[in-house]
Parts: C-alpha cells; sequence; structure tokens
C-alpha cells in the first residue's frame, strides 16, 4: 500500500474551515483513499474514503486532485470536539490491513 | 447498536507475566482485526481473522503473541511472558465484508508491563 505523507500538527479556529492535507504521491490505481480520526483515549473513527471522486457525508468532504496524488479532508464547521488526530490512509480493494501513519494532530481553538 | 467492546480497558501486567486480552466484535462482522499503538504514534497491524480463520498474522512482532477466534466471533489477544516494550494500546476492529469495507475499533486495552 502507498505511503501517506501529512502535517504533524494544525490549528483551526472554531466555527471555521478545517482543511487537512495529505500527500500520496505513490498511490496506485486501484487504491482508495481513507480518512480516520482518533480523539484522546478512543479507538479510531472512519470519516470518508473515496477512489477519484469528491465525496460528502454528514461528517466531511474529501477533495482528490485529479492525478490522485494528493487530497484534502475538510471539516466544514470545525467544532471542538473535533480535535483529534486525523490519518490519512491508502489501501488496495485487496488490502486487509490499515497503514495509520502518524497522522496529523488537530487542534480547534475557541 | 452495540459497537466493538474490549475488556479489560486497563491491564497492568508484571514482566514475564502472561495476559489475554478480549475483544467482542460486532454481530455479524466477519473481519476481525487486531493492532498495536504505541505511544505517541499511529495503530500498527498485528493479525486478521475472517470468520474463524486466521488469514494474516505478518504482523505480529514475535512468538510471544497468539491470537484467535475459535466461533468466528469472540477473539483473544494473547502475550506470553510479557515484557516492557508490549506496553501499548491494543485495539480491536470489525468489518461487515472481508477484510475490504471500513472498519469500526473498539475503544482499546491500554497494557502497562511493569
Amino acid at each position: 500500500d502507498a505511503k501517506t505523507t501529512q502535517p504533524p500538527s494544525m490549528d483551526c479556529a472554531e466555527g471555521r474551515a478545517a482543511n487537512l492535507p495529505c500527500n500520496h504521491s505513490t498511490i496506485s490505481g486501484n487504491e482508495y483513499v481513507y480518512w480516520y480520526r482518533q480523539i484522546h483515549s478512543q479507538g479510531p473513527q472512519y470519516i470518508i474514503h473515496g477512489l477519484k471522486n469528491n465525496e460528502t457525508n454528514e461528517m466531511a468532504s474529501l477533495i482528490i486532485t485529479e492525478d490522485r496524488k494528493s487530497s484534502t479532508l475538510i471539516l466544514p464547521h470545525a467544532t471542538l470536539r473535533d480535535t483529534a488526530v486525523y490519518y490519512c490512509i491508502v489501501r488496495a480493494p485487496t488490502g486487509n490491513q490499515f497503514y495509520f501513519g502518524t497522522g496529523t494532530s488537530l487542534t480547534v481553538i475557541p | 447498536g452495540a459497537g466493538v467492546s474490549q475488556s479489560p480497558r486497563y491491564k497492568v501486567a508484571k514482566r514475564g507475566q502472561d495476559v489475554a486480552l478480549r475483544c467482542d466484535p460486532i454481530s455479524g462482522h466477519v473481519s476481525l482485526f487486531w493492532y498495536q499503538q504505541a505511544l505517541g504514534q499511529g495503530p500498527e497491524f498485528l493479525t486478521y481473522f475472517q470468520n474463524e480463520a486466521q488469514l494474516d498474522k505478518s504482523g505480529l512482532p514475535s512468538d510471544r503473541f497468539f491470537a484467535e477466534r475459535p466461533e468466528g466471533s469472540v477473539s483473544t489477544l494473547k502475550i506470553q511472558r510479557t515484557q516492557q516494550e508490549d506496553s501499548a494500546v491494543y485495539l480491536c476492529a470489525s468489518s461487515f465484508v472481508g477484510g475490504q469495507g471500513e472498519q469500526y475499533f473498539g475503544p482499546g486495552t491500554r497494557l502497562t508491563v511493569t
């Protein structure tokens, strides 16, 4: 599975959009991009995933560049409860495990 | 409905003791995964079951680590002769489809070896 690169930390003002970038320049054509987050002392929580089209659900939007070498997770109106470590993961459909890396620690500031 | 549950939530073991960590996956989920998360790091894969079959154990760090899922539901991760470097949070996840869908994680068991 392709490796991903994320900034180690980011801040975002409460109520503003949080845009979390991820680079996955070696992604293969059949690999999906997944986003999970982990709030302190909890297990990781699924947010969203996509292959090449942009995706949106009740939690977030996922924007994948046309060349699929990078993506951005957007939390449209960040709240204090969105403070967490966000992991960007790429995985092939036949893959079983997720490679989490170290993620981005997002702090939402009041 | 109920999510993935793990027990105990916290375990303190003296070096050399054996420990057993339990995972109850979401009912009906075919696949079950164990991960190890060291402090400040992301989770790292240990092993994967599809029903009762252990299809991948490539992440188990040594032969002191053993996992089982005899009836295809509850799973136990056993660590024999614990060492200090085994101190970590052990996470269990389950998914409905065979390893390919999103995984739902439990809260983890924090193991501290003294």
